[in-house]
């Protein structure tokens, strides 16, 4: 099973600043097979970026990924108050499914 | 729209079987694979595995392989999944989530989330 690691924990930061969130795998990924959802409290995960780097149906510029192999980013270009959530990366490289732990952002 | 509208909130005993259903409106279930994801309180989603709603095939998680089991209506346009034999660590939400195709791993639509609750 391939197992994906998030960094930071927690991100705080203030409106209008970039977010970095980083996903490491434990084997390399195929490009294809990584994406990130978004969490809002209460509420079920939205697909933000699949296939690493396109963005969903609906989703602002602001958000963009990258990466390749077992090394994956999510960048928020400009953090709106609207973005307080937990980020989750997942993969499906090997039609099993697996989810980081996930990367809280807070609004300063 | 596409919307997946889930059954309600369970409550369980340990060693019972909870069956949650998952409705589809604005598209056909059988063109699409329904995937199974669910979240213990405070934890990172977990997949549970999938169905094809064209053939009825299934994959389950090995965590899960022989206690589980996806199941679709095609004339009530509505996927299912049963958990057997549940225990205190089976409480969490379920959620099924629409695959942009049937097999991608890109889930574009979500219920709403079941919580299930297993206690004596």
């Amino acid at each position: 099973e391939i197992v994906l690691t998030q960094s930071p924990g927690t991100l705080s930061l203030s409106p209008g600043e970039r977010a970095t969130l980083s996903c490491r795998a434990s084997q390399s990924v195929s490009s294809n097979y990584l994406n990130w959802y978004q969490q809002r409290p209460g509420q079920a995960p939205r697909l933000l970026i699949y296939a690493t780097s396109s963005r969903a149906t609906g989703i602002p510029d602001r958000f963009s990924g990258s990466g390749s192999g077992t090394d994956f980013t999510l960048t928020i270009s400009r953090l709106e108050p609207e973005d307080v959530a937990v980020y989750y990366c997942q993969q499906y490289d090997t039609s099993v499914g697996t989810f980081g732990q996930g990367t809280k952002v807070e609004i300063k | 729209q596409v919307q997946l509208a889930q059954s309600g909130t369970e409550v369980k005993k340990p060693g019972a079987s909870v069956k949650v259903s998952c409705k589809a409106s604005g598209y056909t279930l059988s063109s699409y694979g329904t995937h199974w994801v669910r979240q213990a309180p405070g934890q990172r989603p977990e997949w549970m595995g999938w169905i094809n709603g064209g053939n009825g095939k299934t994959k389950y998680s090995e965590k899960f392989q022989g206690r589980v089991t996806f199941t679709s209506d095609t004339s009530a346009n509505t996927g299912y999944m049963e958990l057997s034999r549940l225990t205190s660590e089976d409480t969490a939400v379920y959620y099924c989530a629409r695959d942009v195709a049937f097999n991608t791993g890109w889930y574009d639509s979500w219920g709403q989330g079941t919580l299930v609750t297993v206690s004596s």
